[in-house]
């Protein structure tokens, strides 16, 4: 398997609701990230996970929490979020060997807040 | 932090015609520069990279130069075809503070529009 994977692709949540993107890979990558795109605007990043640990938070408020179950998953449960946090929210992982990393991305998944 | 400078923002060739883009970036530790592209909806794919030990480098259609020393590097298309068209993003990784992970800062991206 040499792709990354997200579910879901498509979601639409209330500003009361908590749901969760799950990201999974088996390449045995020990990195990996979470971004936000919003339209015609790079990827933005969240949060970085090093073996498994949160190595890397970019002041993401509260409202988004990042999960790292084990080396094949992460997750983002979210909770309370606002309208200005629609946007494609990407997973990648990466093989750590150095600083040269190479970060594969997955499809991502179209969060709309209303 | 590192600042990535990418140029134009949009670009539009005659299919066949050649397509540059060209990035700067403003921290010397940085050694590892790729491309991605992203098409509507899609998501980012990397297309080609260059570490900083390389001046060149082409995968058929597609080529990238790096100058180390001016601190900029350059994607190059050749022979442009309508599936071309999508979003290119350079980016450049510098080691992250206290730790191994390289961490890709991105420019503002380009949008290519080859017309048949």
């Amino acid at each position: 398997d040499t792709e990354v994977t997200q579910t879901p692709k498509h979601l639409v949540m209330g500003m009361t609701n908590k749901k969760s993107l799950k990201c999974e890979q088996h390449m045995g990558h020990r990195a990996m990230y979470w971004y936000k795109q919003k339209a015609k605007k790079p990827p933005e990043l969240m949060f970085v996970y090093s073996y498994e640990k949160l190595s890397i938070n970019e002041s993401v408020p509260s409202r988004f929490s990042p999960e790292c179950p084990n080396s094949s998953l992460l997750n983002l449960h979210l909770h309370a979020l606002q309208p200005e946090d629609s946007a494609l929210y990407l997973c990648a992982s990466s093989p750590i060997q150095g600083a040269s990393d190479t970060q594969y991305f997955g499809p991502g998944t179209r969060l709309t807040v209303l | 932090g590192e600042n990535v400078e990418q140029h134009p923002s949009t670009l539009s060739v005659q299919e066949g015609d050649s397509a540059v883009i060209k990035c700067t970036y403003s921290d010397s530790a940085s050694n590892y520069f790729p491309w991605y592209k992203q098409e509507l909806g899609k998501r980012p794919q990397l297309i080609i990279d260059i570490r900083s030990n390389v001046g060149e480098k082409k995968d058929q259609r597609i080529a990238v130069t790096l100058n180390k020393t001016a601190k900029h590097f350059s994607l190059h298309i050749t022979e442009t075809q309508p599936e071309d068209s999508a979003v290119y993003f350079c980016a450049a990784s510098i080691p992250d503070r206290g730790s191994t992970l390289g961490r890709l800062y991105f420019g503002r991206g380009t949008q290519l529009t080859v017309w048949p």
